[in-house]
Order: C-alpha cells, then structure tokens, then sequence
C-alpha cells in the first residue's frame, strides 16, 4: 500500500528560528510530490509541487528538496514567523497507472512561538 | 485567483437527517473532489468528479453520494447522516490532467466542519 509518513508530528519553534519537516513515502512510481500549507479552520494551499527529476523547489522563506532514489522530502522554513503557524502536509501523486492518484501524509502541526 | 467556494463554514445536523454540502469553483476546473479531514487520519478521497454529470468513488464512499449537473458545482450528499460523519469536508478543484505531465495543482475550498449529533 502507497504511504506517506510525515515527522515529527508536531512542532514547536521561536520566531525567527529555521526548522526542517520531513516526508517519507513508499508511492512507486511516482510523478510529483507536494507541499501545502493549512491554516486552522482552512483549505490546504499549495506551496511547492515538484516532479521526480527536481531536486529543490523554493516559495520565498520554504524550500522544498526532494530524493527519488531515497524517497525523502523535507520542507525547510527559514526565519519562521508566526504566521507560519500552521499544519504542513506532503502528498505524492502516483503516475499513469494510478490515475495520478493522490496520496496524503498526516500533516506535521507547526506552532511558531512568541 | 481560483476560488473555491464551499456553501457553509459550520453546519449542525442530526442523526438521520438528508445533509446538502455545496462547493463552487471559478476558474472552470474540470476535475473536482470531496475529501474529508480527521484528525490523525489526514485527508481521504470520498468521490471525485472529471466532468459533468461524471462521478468515481475514491476512497472512502461508503455513506456519501455527489451530483455534478454543471461544472462549476460539485454537491456532496449524506443520504442518512450518521455521528461518524461528524468531520471536516473539503472541496478541491483542478484542470485536467494533461497525459505525461500529472501537474495541476489542486485548489481547497475553505471547508466545512459537519457535526452530526
């Protein structure tokens, strides 16, 4: 069965400080792999999307990276604020054969700190 | 921008009861999708939709039917809402997928928090 495991999963961090989320997934094969951004009580935004052949893709203070051959991301935010306080969710779309199908991770909660 | 409008932000409903949630997107998005969130479980596929009056069961269908008559609404229904339906649902919507490249980007509703008491 595709999984996507996120860690930790949650986190809390002082404002201005860097911190790095990390996705794990077993979906093989795979054509991309996203991030997103979910505020409390909202939808989830789309942060980066990157495809197998990217290694890193930037969104101002995120940067995601991506290893296929290790099947890990990590999301790093660099000089958090609070409005990064949020839940941060990895998802790996599957290829053709799958119908692109959307595998979600559980999302790692961030908590940006005074 | 895309937006994604979903009807209600909070609704209450009780056990039994025929549930309407309704989601409208702007940009003329073929593909739209109800998933629903828990905590601890992330989101689930409930039913998606490639085009009008089309509807494929994801995930978790069970429970839930939709109704796509235009492309721009997507409607989810709960014939009989149930307690375990108590949840968050949200509406997505995105272009068609163009054969080899698997790179739309789905836009999210705002939700909806359902509790069925």
């Amino acid at each position: 069965k595709n999984q996507v495991e996120q860690s930790p999963q949650s986190l809390i961090i002082l404002e201005g400080k860097n911190c790095t989320l990390q996705c794990n997934y077993t979906v093989s094969p795979f054509s991309n792999l996203r991030w997103y951004k979910q505020d409390t009580g909202r939808g989830p935004v789309s942060l980066t999307i990157m495809t197998f052949s990217e290694n890193t893709k930037s969104n101002g203070r995120y940067t995601a990276t991506l290893d296929a051959d290790t099947k890990q991301s990590s999301l790093h935010i660099t000089a958090s604020q609070l409005s990064d306080s949020a839940s941060y969710i990895c998802v790996v779309s599957g290829d053709s054969n799958s119908g692109y199908a959307l595998n979600f991770g559980k999302g790692t909660s961030l908590l940006v700190t005074p | 921008d895309v937006k994604v409008t979903q009807s209600s932000r909070y609704l209450v409903k009780r056990t039994g009861e025929k549930v309407f949630l309704e989601c409208v997107q702007d940009m003329d998005h073929e593909n739209m999708f109800w998933y629903r969130q828990d905590p601890g479980l992330g989101l689930r596929l409930i039913y998606f939709s490639y085009d009008v009056k089309m509807k494929e069961k994801g995930d978790i269908p069970e429970g839930y039917s939709v109704s796509r008559e235009k492309k721009e609404r997507f409607s989810l229904i709960l014939e009989s809402a149930s307690t375990n339906q108590t949840s968050m649902y949200l509406c997505a919507s995105s272009i068609q997928v163009l054969m080899g490249t698997a790179d739309e980007k789905l836009f999210f509703g705002s939700g909806t928090q359902l509790s069925v008491l």
